[in-house]
């Protein structure tokens, strides 16, 4: 069973309205780190923001929040006034930590394009 | 401080050949991981490190050997290069439990 899926393979956006990457994570663990990456073209990773599964409060870095439902396990990316530079694919990504086992899975991605 | 640095950025490999994937960081990260990245798969966990002299298999560990003799490296190992080995190989490392910070990958063909 998949532990990170994202549903959304690609977006269509228009630029400045906001926009809404959905994650649903799977796992047992009472602890775990939350996590969103874009990836643009050039390849590189970048991070953008973490969530940890005992803030009680939605994480938010700049235009960028994340929308953590811990009981339906969403992690959903809210994008506000989406800008040209915001396509990229974006990665959801799931940190546990189990004993000693410490693992970083991510989804398949979700291709994000801004139309002008 | 230069990060997560990974060589070679480009290589291409016969079937068969062998070859090591070389990556180093210098923040003194104890978890490090390798990833490859296919199209439509998004980055698939091959084997990661908790730190020096501890490796685990992630989700696609065949085919690739690593090491953590040193808190800086993680070499990933091709042992037999096959076609299928083909993709772009990512690696990262991070502190207790935020963000990993990733090399700028290393593109591999296997003809």
């Amino acid at each position: 069973a998949q532990k990170i899926t994202q549903t959304q393979p690609g977006m269509f956006v228009q630029e400045k309205e906001a926009v809404t990457l959905d994650c649903t994570y799977d796992t047992s663990d009472q602890s775990y780190g939350l996590f969103w990456y874009k990836q643009p073209s050039s390849g590189e990773m970048i991070f953008l923001i973490y969530q940890g599964s005992y803030d009680e409060q939605n994480a938010t870095e700049g235009r960028y929040s994340l929308n953590f439902q811990k009981a339906r396990k969403s992690a959903n990316l809210v994008i506000s006034a989406s800008q040209l530079g915001d396509s990229a694919m974006y990665f959801c990504a799931m940190r546990e930590i189990m004993n000693r086992d410490d693992k970083i899975i991510f989804g398949k991605g979700t291709r994000l394009h801004i139309l002008p | 401080n230069a990060g997560v640095t990974q060589t070679p950025k480009f290589q291409v490999l016969k079937t068969g050949q062998s070859m090591t994937l070389q990556c180093a960081q210098d923040m003194n990260h104890e978890y490090m991981s390798w990833y490859r990245q296919d199209p439509g798969m998004g980055l698939r966990l091959i084997h990661y490190s908790v730190g020096a002299g501890i490796t685990d298999q992630g989700e696609v560990p065949n085919g690739y050997n690593v090491s953590r003799s040193t808190t800086e490296d993680f070499p990933l190992r091709l042992l037999s290069a096959a076609p299928s080995q083909t993709s772009v190989y990512f690696c990262a490392s991070s502190s207790d439990s935020y963000e990993q910070y990733f090399g700028p990958g290393t593109r591999l063909t296997v003809t």
